[in-house]
């Protein structure tokens, strides 16, 4: 089946500081990616659709400025998280659409970040 | 706003059970109803579901849609340990593409 990858899958950052998180997908061209947030035995939250080569669409109440996407290729989406807070401290997973599927995405093993 | 609602929250249930997840949906622009399990990390897709009253079977899983009462069923027989994970419902919209999930359903299997 088609594999999404993430990285890193764990990161920890101080307060203020800036983390990248890479979406890719490895067997697959994706021109549409996805970002979801995930608080613990919470269901996912689509923070913002992401389209290769034009901006990212972001979710009501999601700041564009603090949550920056970048989808460069069609395999590579990007999620920065700007000026962290602890309140940032989540799992974040990334999705891909495959143009085979009829809709449904395949998922990322995610990223839990933590903000100190 | 597209909902998607699930039920129950959570479930505990002994080996050997059966068990069967709510989904109910209010969305404009319907296109299909997504099933996924999610373990630890990555959900899982099970079933995707677009007409109604057509059973889909997986092993011991099973989903059917009522596009009239909006609604769609999970079920799962015999259940063992391994099935223990949060169950998602999730709409797909017919523009943008995007997934809209529940809240989501919490399945513990005891042995």
């Amino acid at each position: 089946g088609a594999v999404v990858s993430q990285h890193p899958s764990r990161v920890i950052c101080k307060s203020g500081t800036s983390v990248k998180i890479e979406c890719r997908s490895l067997d697959f061209q994706a021109t549409t990616m996805f970002w979801y947030r995930q608080f613990p035995k919470q269901s996912l939250m689509l923070m913002a659709t992401s389209n290769e080569g034009s901006k990212a669409t972001y979710e009501q109440g999601v700041e564009k400025d603090k949550f920056l996407i970048n989808h460069a290729s069609l395999t590579l989406s990007t999620l920065t998280v700007t000026s962290a807070h602890p309140e940032d401290s989540s799992f974040y997973i990334c999705s891909a659409r495959a143009p085979w599927t009829g809709g449904h995405s395949y998922f990322g093993p995610g990223t839990r970040l933590t903000v100190t | 706003e597209d909902k998607v609602v699930q039920s129950p929250l959570s479930l505990v249930v002994h080996e050997g059970d059966t068990v069967t997840l709510n989904c109910s949906y209010e969305v404009t622009n319907f296109r299909s109803l997504l099933w996924y399990k999610q373990e630890k990390k990555a959900p899982t897709f099970l079933f995707m579901l677009t007409s109604s009253g057509i059973e889909k079977k997986s092993g011991r899983l099973s989903s059917i849609l009522d596009k009239k009462e909006l609604f769609s069923i999970l079920n799962i027989t015999a259940t063992q340990t391994g099935d223990s994970a949060i169950y998602l419902c999730a709409h797909l919209g017919r523009y943008g593409n995007k997934l809209v999930f529940g809240a989501g359903t919490i399945l513990r299997v005891k042995s």
